[in-house]
């Protein structure tokens, strides 16, 4: 069974700071889809980033960029030009690319709380 | 808007009682998920369905139950036999060929 882990269960940045928060995942699989979620004090979760496994080049979506390292199974996402709004737990998660009856579903890691200090 | 909507946002359940727990998309997405939120354990994977009339116990489904009799609607049932309810349950869904997982808003469930 494919796990997910994030390493570092509380993060802090300063506003307008770089941050990078990890996550390391494993999997006998080639193909599978890499997300990051975001779920600030609301509690929605909100897709910040996803990255095919079939893509070498990382996936960037404005401040938000991730560095994938398939052989290493490490996809650590970095936020730049960090901001108040970016305070939230975020989430790491795994999907099989193959459908297999259920294999849609999403495998999580434990999340990591990002404070941002103004 | 299309979305997924679950209600109620708050739920208090008494000893020995089932509760239920309603999550309803109109995002015509066919496949639906349950997930268990803990602090400091991440979203666990209660039971899911991938078309109606059908659905499969995900990692934690002992002292749950669900239905899927129509597309849209997908809820979960907590029974007396869930012996630690209170947590934070997140519905999901998504479509054919569609990676991203769409959230509602969520239930947080407490034992009174």
């Amino acid at each position: 069974a494919q796990t997910v882990t994030q390493s570092q269960p509380e993060m802090s940045v300063q506003e307008a700071e770089t941050v990078t928060l990890s996550c390391t995942y494993d999997t006998s699989e080639s193909d599978y889809y890499l997300f990051w979620y975001k779920q600030p004090p609301s509690r929605q979760m909100i897709l910040v980033i996803r990255q095919e496994a079939y893509k070498q080049q990382n996936a960037t979506e404005n401040r938000f960029s991730v560095n994938f390292q398939k052989a290493a199974k490490s996809f650590s996402l970095k936020i730049s030009d960090s901001q108040l709004g970016d305070a939230a737990m975020y989430f790491c998660a795994y999907r099989s690319a193959h459908y297999q009856g259920g294999s849609e579903k999403l495998v999580f890691g434990k999340g990591t709380k990002l404070t941002v200090n103004p | 808007d299309g979305g997924i909507t679950q209600s109620p946002k708050y739920l208090f359940r008494k000893e020995g009682q089932n509760v239920t727990l309603s999550c309803e998309q109109n995002l015509n997405h066919d496949a639906m998920y349950w997930y268990r939120q803990d602090p400091g354990q991440g979203l666990r994977l209660i039971y899911y369905s991938q078309i109606v009339n059908d659905f499969q116990k995900g990692d934690i489904a002992e002292g749950y139950s669900v239905s899927r009799e129509k597309k849209e609607s997908f809820p979960l049932t907590v029974t007396s036999a869930q012996k630690n309810p209170t947590a934070f349950y997140l519905c999901a869904s998504n479509g054919q060929g569609v990676e991203k997982l769409f959230f509602g808003s969520g239930t947080q469930l407490s034992v009174l």
